[in-house]
């Protein structure tokens, strides 16, 4: 079974702009998490899509967005982007429900912002 | 909220020598709890997880970690390290009664020394 894909693998964008980054769970995961990693800072929660619902979300600007597809593929959109918002930005999926608890997580996309 | 703390950001520790990465969470509610390893460039693979029953629970690569509730702890170990278990590790909960969100500690970083 495919893992978790994420597209595109590196990203360089300038100020102001803004950028859409994809993920593509597992087969038959319906549950998409997205996360920012930062050194020093860990992984924060960005948002959580369950059935094209964002049904948790962190403590972020609204110039982070997400949405879900009908197929359970993500986008995560960073309009207007600063310096800041460079990181490594994960994708993760799971089954919701009994019996599955883990997330499983793609390689990132290492976005960064000059 | 979920507040998860690895108070080690660096462990060094030569080769064949036992290891002990430190994570504690801060709520007594029912949790699960998860230990992930990022290495270089990647995107984050599940080690182990404690959902119930036994405290000591075995992962891959020769990981163990024994849950403390009494102490809200989650120690990861290994008895003896390899060169190849030189990443980071992130210590993670998932409260069981709020849904799919995850929080992660900062994460430690391993380096194994030959």
């Amino acid at each position: 079974k495919a893992g978790v894909t994420q597209t595109p693998r590196y990203l360089i964008k300038t100020r102001g702009q803004q950028v859409t980054l994809s993920c593509s769970p597992i087969s038959g995961h319906r549950s998409v998490s997205w996360y920012q990693q930062t050194p020093g800072q860990g992984l924060q929660f960005l948002f959580e899509y369950f059935s094209e619902t964002q049904r948790n979300k962190g403590n972020f600007p609204g110039r982070f967005s997400g949405r879900q597809f009908s197929n359970s593929r993500s986008e995560m959109n960073v309009s207007t982007l600063e310096l800041g918002d460079s990181a490594l930005y994960l994708c993760a999926s799971s089954l919701p429900g009994q019996g599955s608890y883990e997330q499983y997580f793609g390689p990132g996309t290492r976005l960064t912002v000059t | 909220a979920q507040s998860v703390t690895q108070l080690d950001s660096q462990v060094p520790v030569f080769e064949e020598a036992p290891v002990e990465l430190r994570c504690n969470y801060s709520s007594s509610v029912s949790v699960y709890l998860f230990w992930y390893v990022q290495y270089p460039n990647q995107g984050l693979q599940l080690l182990l997880k404690y959902l119930s029953g036994s405290t000591l629970v075995k992962g891959i690569n020769g990981f163990e970690a024994e849950f403390n509730k009494s102490q809200t702890s989650f120690h990861l170990r290994k008895p003896s390290v390899h060169i190849s278990d030189t990443a980071e590790y992130f210590c993670a909960v998932r409260e069981s009664n709020t849904g799919n969100q995850f929080y992660f500690g900062t994460g430690t970083s391993l380096t194994v020394i030959p």
